[in-house]
């Protein structure tokens, strides 16, 4: 299966600063996909990022909030802008990985657990 | 021991049984399910999964069943071991235009007693 490698792991940042997180795969991948999970519950999708096209954002997740980018078919980017404390989560990268199981598999990083203060 | 992933719930069992996690999907037009496996600190980690067309399917040590008369699946975990101890999700998918949609339930914490 696909080996995806994110960084940074955690970070603790200042109220109204941004961060990105990046998210580099060992394979080429047409989709790539970032989530966001509060501690306890389950995961929530931000955006479906395609290379070569504008990502396309879920319901309540707006571009001027989580910028990303899909230079290649192997990386992407998600900033988290103006941060406020509310966006305390941890942030997941993911790629549709066809090697797995008997369908449409899923691997994820191993994500980025951010802190706002 | 079993529980309904609704409300992240916890299942608690001894070493050596074997468990039984059950979620109840939402979209009839769903095709596709699986299980992850998410420890503390990591991103979810790929199960096993079961296409609609299917019942059953064994992997080592677990069992995913599929009940689509009363949208219901369960992963079955045979002989417990402190290292199953996790949360676990089970996500629906389902066609959405060109692409695919992946629903995702609440996810229940297993628990395992040495």
């Amino acid at each position: 299966s696909a080996v995806i490698s994110q960084k940074p792991s955690r970070d603790i940042c200042q109220r109204g600063t941004s961060l990105t997180i990046q998210c580099q795969v060992d394979s080429q991948v047409t989709m790539m996909f970032w989530y966001r999970q509060q501690p306890g519950q389950s995961l929530t999708l931000i955006a479906t990022a395609n290379q070569g096209s504008e990502a396309t954002y879920e319901s309540g997740f707006v571009i001027d909030k989580f910028p990303i980018s899909r230079p290649n078919l192997t990386f992407s980017t998600l900033t988290v802008s103006n941060m406020s404390p509310e966006d305390s989560s941890i942030y997941l990268c993911s790629v549709e990985d066809l090697s797995t199981g008997v369908g449409y598999g899923y691997t994820f990083g191993s994500g980025t657990r951010l802190t706002v203060v | 021991g079993e529980s309904v992933g609704l409300h992240l719930p916890t299942l608690s069992v001894q070493e050596g049984d074997n468990s039984i996690i059950n979620c109840a999907y939402s979209n009839s037009a769903s095709d596709y399910f699986i299980w992850y496996k998410q420890e503390s600190g990591k991103g979810p980690q790929f199960i096993i999964d079961i296409r609609s067309n299917m019942d059953k399917r064994q992997g080592q040590r677990v069992t995913v069943l599929l009940n689509k008369t009363v949208k219901h699946l369960s992963l079955q975990i045979a002989a417990t071991q402190p290292g199953d101890s996790a949360v676990y999700f089970c996500a629906e998918s389902l066609a959405a235009g060109n692409n695919r949609k992946l629903i995702w339930g609440l996810g229940t914490s297993l628990a395992v007693n040495p």
